[in-house]
């Protein structure tokens, strides 16, 4: 089946410092990829819809100058957490859709990366 | 408003049957997916209905209602592996997600 891979899976870094995590459909092409964040214990929680080729449509309450999204490419989108701060830990999950899979209308089956987990001291 | 209400947690015995219901509130549906989330790890896909009725996918079963707003997940011959959190979640008329808090199932021996 559809994979999506995420990178890191774990990250530890410096308050003040930038985190990059890649999202990367290994075998379709993602017009659409969904980023998470959860906090321990809650649910997911939508933070952005990256777009190939536009800009990403943010959530709100979701700082766009702090959380960067590049959909550079059909397989491939990037979050990049500038100046983390040590509230900003949390994990951090991807999402694709397989528009191929789609059973009617253009509703794909979503697929998921293995998530991020971000520790910021 | 858009809403997901889902049991908070469920217990069940090993090698029974165990059903987590989900109802659902949406501004337009697209389909209600089921996903299967280990402690500390990304969720998993396990189903999408967008018709009526029952999807049976091995020990795995899901049912949609769209006129009750109503879906279930069935879990047969239940593992001690099974014990996990079940999130349900309804595409609404954006293909936005609408996520449930999700059901944490403990199995017991």
């Amino acid at each position: 089946g559809a994979v999506v891979s995420q990178h890191p899976s774990w990250v530890i870094c410096k308050s003040g410092t930038s985190v990059k995590i890649e999202c990367r459909s290994l075998d379709f092409q993602a017009t659409t990829m969904f980023w998470y964040r959860q906090f321990p214990k809650q649910s997911l929680m939508l933070m952005a819809t990256s777009n190939e080729g536009s800009k990403a449509t943010y959530e709100q309450g979701v700082e766009k100058d702090k959380f960067l999204i590049n959909h550079a490419s059909l397989t491939l989108s990037t979050l990049t957490v500038t100046s983390a701060h040590p509230e900003d830990s949390s994990f951090y999950i991807c999402s694709a859709r397989d528009m191929g899979l789609a059973g009617g209308g253009d509703t794909g089956e979503l697929f998921f990366g293995e998530g991020s987990r971000l520790t910021v001291l | 408003g858009q809403n997901i209400d889902q049991p908070t947690e469920m217990t069940a015995t090993e090698g029974a049957i165990v059903q987590i219901n989900c109802t659902y509130q949406t501004s337009g549906f697209n389909g209600l997916f089921w996903y299967q989330q280990h402690a500390g790890e990304a969720p998993t896909f396990l189903s999408y209905n967008v018709l009526d009725g029952l999807e049976e996918k091995g020990r795995f079963s899901s049912f949609l209602s769209r006129s009750k707003g109503y879906s279930y997940l069935l879990l047969k011959e239940l593992q001690m592996k099974d014990s996990a959190s079940y999130l349900c979640a309804a595409m609404d008329s954006n293909y936005q997600l609408i996520w449930g808090a999700g059901t944490k199932l403990i199995i017991k021996p």
